[in-house]
């Protein structure tokens, strides 16, 4: 298996435009997560999905962010528009049902300016 | 919800030292503990693992786990770093379904 695939590695944009972020899970696995990593903050959760359900979404820090899972092997991050602070490096991660251990992408480094 | 604590966010030591970094956890149910090291400019991986059985961990690179539930800690130890060892180390824990992560500690190993 190739693991979980992000796409792209490096972004980067200026301030108010549109970025969406990509990622293939590994085949099988059921849940889905979107994490943020920064200095200051450390790695925080945004998002996760069951199933292509969104089942907790209480670390998307506003309404700028986005996330969606139209299909088992996809899912997008979006921010809109975007803003310097939202600099960081995303990971998504995956995990297979009745497994707690979870498979992270090598991540996205974006960067707005 | 769970949460995760990690002290002495950076730590600077030569080859052969002894390495021990402090994990602490806050979680009423079964607990599930991580390791997870991040080289410079790699994705996060998986170091060791606790889900039950013996409280002493065997993970990759010669690095040990030792889960002490009356003190709520999954410590991380390593006898002997190398160059190699320089990395961003986390600790996590499982519960609710979600994997709550320490802040990290950057670690250097100087030659």
């Amino acid at each position: 298996d190739a693991g979980v695939i992000q796409s792209p590695r490096h972004e980067v944009t200026e301030m108010g435009q549109e970025v969406t972020l990509r990622c293939k899970p590994i085949s099988g696995h059921d849940y889905l997560f979107w994490y943020r990593q920064t200095m200051m903050r450390g790695l925080e959760l945004l998002i996760y999905f069951n199933n292509n359900v969104p089942i907790d979404d209480s670390g998307m820090p506003e309404d700028r962010f986005s996330a969606k899972m139209p299909n088992a092997s996809f899912s997008t991050l979006k921010i809109q528009p975007s803003e310097p602070r939202d600099s960081a490096v995303y990971f998504c991660a995956s995990r297979g049902a009745g497994y707690n251990e979870q498979f992270f992408g090598p991540g996205t480094r974006l960067t707005v300016l | 919800a769970q949460s995760v604590s990690q002290h002495n966010h950076h730590v600077i030591l030569s080859e052969a030292a002894s390495l021990e970094l402090g994990c602490n956890y806050s979680y009423g149910g079964t607990v599930n503990l991580f390791w997870y090291v991040q080289y410079p400019g790699q994705h996060l991986q998986l170091l060791l693992k606790y889900f039950s059985g013996d409280p002493l961990v065997k993970g990759i690179k010669g690095f040990e786990a030792e889960f002490i539930k009356s003190k709520f800690s999954f410590n991380l130890r390593k006898p002997s770093v190398q160059w190699s060892d320089t990395a961003e180390y986390f600790c996590a824990c499982y519960g609710n379904n979600r994997l709550a992560f320490g802040k990290g500690n950057q670690v250097v190993v100087i030659p």
